[in-house]
């Protein structure tokens, strides 16, 4: 079963302008991850932010974790072409499993237009 | 380093076979978690291993195994094949101990059940 909802499912946007992506989740959790996947390709990892911080910033990336409502967003700034791809968050959580089990969203395709 | 590599990429079955699928972790990991995605599913955690031992399952049938060398690579069996069991398998590694860490995802093994 799939922790996390994402919304939009779809975004489409022209160069240059921002992406903002949500997340929402349904347990406690210990740390939220951001994946890009290009095309039916394997993830690349993004960003973390643990459960006790508030927003984070890699690059053109800025992801915001509101644990009080369960909710996640992250935002692309300045996007270009080769941004298009889905973008899923993760969650890890103590009480869906330990280790290294994430527990993905439902994704969100984001399309860039020259 | 090299990244994670899977094999086969592709792979075409028909329905009762049974199939092997392989992943390299980036040298030096320990952890090498499995998963499935689908356009129904989305991307559901198989199980993981770390150290030769299976530390972790998701809520798959019986009919879905893994093992894990020595040498940290890991394969999946699916045994009696169904169609449903089409899929982008992808497996991901991770260096440290502790949980729910960046994952490194490898390209893929994309089953098609006939």
């Amino acid at each position: 079963s799939q922790q996390g909802e994402e919304d939009p499912q779809a975004l489409s946007i022209q160069e240059g302008e921002n992406a903002t992506m949500n997340c929402s989740y349904k347990t406690s959790i210990n740390n939220l991850q951001w994946y890009r996947q290009n095309s039916g390709r394997g993830l690349v990892h993004l960003i973390l932010i643990r459960s006790n911080e508030r927003e984070k910033h890699s690059g053109r990336l800025r992801v915001t974790l509101d644990t009080s409502k369960k909710s996640s967003s992250l935002l692309i700034t300045a996007s270009r072409a080769a941004d298009t791809a889905s973008y899923f968050c993760a969650t890890g959580s103590i009480l869906t499993g330990g280790g290294n089990k994430l527990t993905f969203g439902t994704g969100t395709q984001l399309k860039v237009e020259l | 380093k090299a990244g994670v590599t899977q094999t086969p990429r592709y792979l075409i079955k028909t329905r009762g076979q049974q199939v092997t699928l392989s992943c390299s972790p980036i040298s030096g990991h320990r952890s090498v978690s499995w998963y499935q995605q689908t356009p129904g599913q989305g991307l559901q955690f198989l199980f993981e291993y770390f150290s030769e031992t299976q530390r972790n399952k998701g809520n798959f049938p019986g009919r879905f195994s893994g093992r894990q060398f020595s040498n940290s690579r890991s394969e999946m069996n699916v045994s009696t094949l169904e169609l449903g069991d089409s899929a982008l398998y992808l497996c991901a590694s991770s260096y440290p101990g502790g949980s729910y860490n960046e994952q490194f995802f490898g390209p893929g093994t994309r089953l098609t059940v006939l």
